[in-house]
């Protein structure tokens, strides 16, 4: 099946850095959503994006919807260390019937 | 609200067993979804739902089924179980519309042994 292709796999940063991560796809994709995983829980929606363009922000975490419609951007500004966990992005394509792709995930860890 | 509830959260099965993970959301949504996370993967989906007796297989249905009888329940079940089946697997639901937010519950670790 379909995945979108996330990276990177995995970050190792130091408390305070900023993070950036992105996703791109062969398809083009008319919704873009931003997950964050905690160990032992199901993923919560960070954001959602919903216009070529778009750039929204929640507190620290700025996404953007890719001009191409093919990809998009998540970045955290100081990280901190709940900040720790698994990032996904997800789209959902035109032609989709409203069902989403996943990416396979950012796992970020905070160096001690 | 309780949202998305998940039982059992972890099970040990053995190879040919059969369960059925539950599913009950409390936010009237039409929408509901099986999906199954393997280890560093994102998220297959298995099954899905658009409403009440309504059932559609997603990208990896094969050992699987679901049934839809009320709006707030959406079971998931495996008839002979195999340890290609150990994965974790989350239920989710989310209202009708363009692009609204999934809600996921909390997830069943399944060990296939």
């Amino acid at each position: 099946g379909q995945q979108l292709n996330q990276s990177p796999q995995s970050m190792f940063i130091q408390e305070g850095e900023d993070v950036s991560m992105n996703c791109t796809s062969s398809s083009i994709f008319n919704t873009w959503l931003w997950y964050k995983q905690d160990p032992g829980e199901g993923p919560v929606l960070l954001i959602a994006l919903y216009k070529a363009g778009e750039l929204t922000s929640n507190g620290r975490l700025t996404a953007q919807f890719g001009i191409t419609r093919k990809d998009s951007f998540l970045n955290i500004s100081a990280s901190i260390p709940s900040d720790v966990g698994i990032y996904f992005c997800a789209g959902q394509a035109i032609d989709s019937n409203y069902q989403l792709i996943w990416g396979a995930g950012t796992k970020l860890i905070i160096k001690p | 609200n309780a949202g998305v509830t998940q039982t059992p959260k972890f099970r040990i099965l053995k190879i040919g067993q059969s369960m059925t993970l539950q599913c009950t959301q409390d936010m009237n949504h039409n929408y509901m979804y099986w999906y199954r996370q393997d280890p560093g993967m994102g998220l297959k989906l298995i099954y899905y739902s658009v409403g009440a007796g309504i059932t559609d297989k997603g990208e990896v249905p094969n050992g699987y089924n679901v049934s839809r009888s009320t709006t707030e329940d959406f079971p998931l079940r495996l008839e002979l179980a195999a340890p290609s089946q150990t994965s974790v697997y989350f239920c989710a639901s989310r209202e009708p519309g363009t692009g609204s937010g999934y809600t996921f519950g909390s997830g069943t670790r399944l060990t296939v042994v």
